[in-house]
């Protein structure tokens, strides 16, 4: 079944204790991206990638790190998480370039940050 | 910034009834998209209509688009108790930075009573 798999569903971590929410694609898409989503402010991105080795910076990346190693994984990495980043985290992927087809979307990421 | 804003916000019918939902936008975009999200769950894509299309059909769904008013509206025909989700536009324009940016509005939540 072609998905996007986001690892884990549910976490709650302690300010400062660095942590990864790992994304997996089975699509052999060219783009993936991260996004948040808090109340009220809808989702905004955080990282994209167009294909292996390349990534760029979206609307909110600070606090945030991501790679692009291989084509099916894009991680998401907070090297020491504020309660700030406490929300809704997504994967998504496109086959090109993330605007002009749609986005799959993972389940989600539900970080709590104390 | 966000571009598309959804209207209402929150919306509730009855069983059989159609749904309208609205999107408006600020600057000239390329395409419009719509995405539906049940309840914790990853955003579901279901229809893009570009700049230069006027309506678009899927199933029950109808997409219009208006550029002249700067919006877009959903309409669900006979709704069922399983279209009860939150639906999010998503446009793509051009950015500042001269490439194609994909932005989404807050949702309209969109509840079907039984």
């Amino acid at each position: 079944e072609a998905q996007v798999t986001q690892n884990p569903r549910y976490l709650i971590t302690v300010t400062g204790k660095k942590l990864t929410v790992t994304c997996s694609q089975n699509m052999n898409h060219e783009y993936m991206s991260w996004y948040r989503q808090d109340p009220g402010l809808g989702l905004r991105q955080i990282y994209y990638s167009m294909n292996v080795e390349v990534t760029d910076k979206g609307d909110v990346p600070e606090g945030y790190k991501v790679s692009r190693k291989e084509k099916r994984n894009f991680p998401l990495i907070l090297e020491s998480p504020s309660p700030n980043q406490t929300s809704l985290y997504f994967c998504a992927s496109s086959p090109r370039d993330g605007n002009n087809s749609p986005l799959h979307f993972g389940n989600g990421t539900r970080l709590t940050v104390t | 910034s966000q571009q598309g804003e959804e209207d209402p916000q929150a919306l509730s019918i009855q069983e059989g009834e159609n749904a309208t939902m609205n999107c408006s936008y600020k600057t000239s975009i390329n395409n419009l998209q719509w995405y539906r999200q049940n309840s914790g769950r990853g955003l579901v894509h279901l229809i893009l209509i570009r700049s230069n299309e006027r309506e678009k059909h899927s199933g029950r769904l109808r997409v219009t688009l208006d550029t002249s008013k700067k919006s877009s509206s959903l309409l669900i025909t006979a709704s069922r108790a399983a279209d009860t989700a939150s639906y999010f536009c998503a446009t793509v324009a051009q950015s500042n930075f001269g490439n194609e940016k994909l932005t989404f509005g807050t949702g309209t939540r969109l509840t079907i009573i039984p």
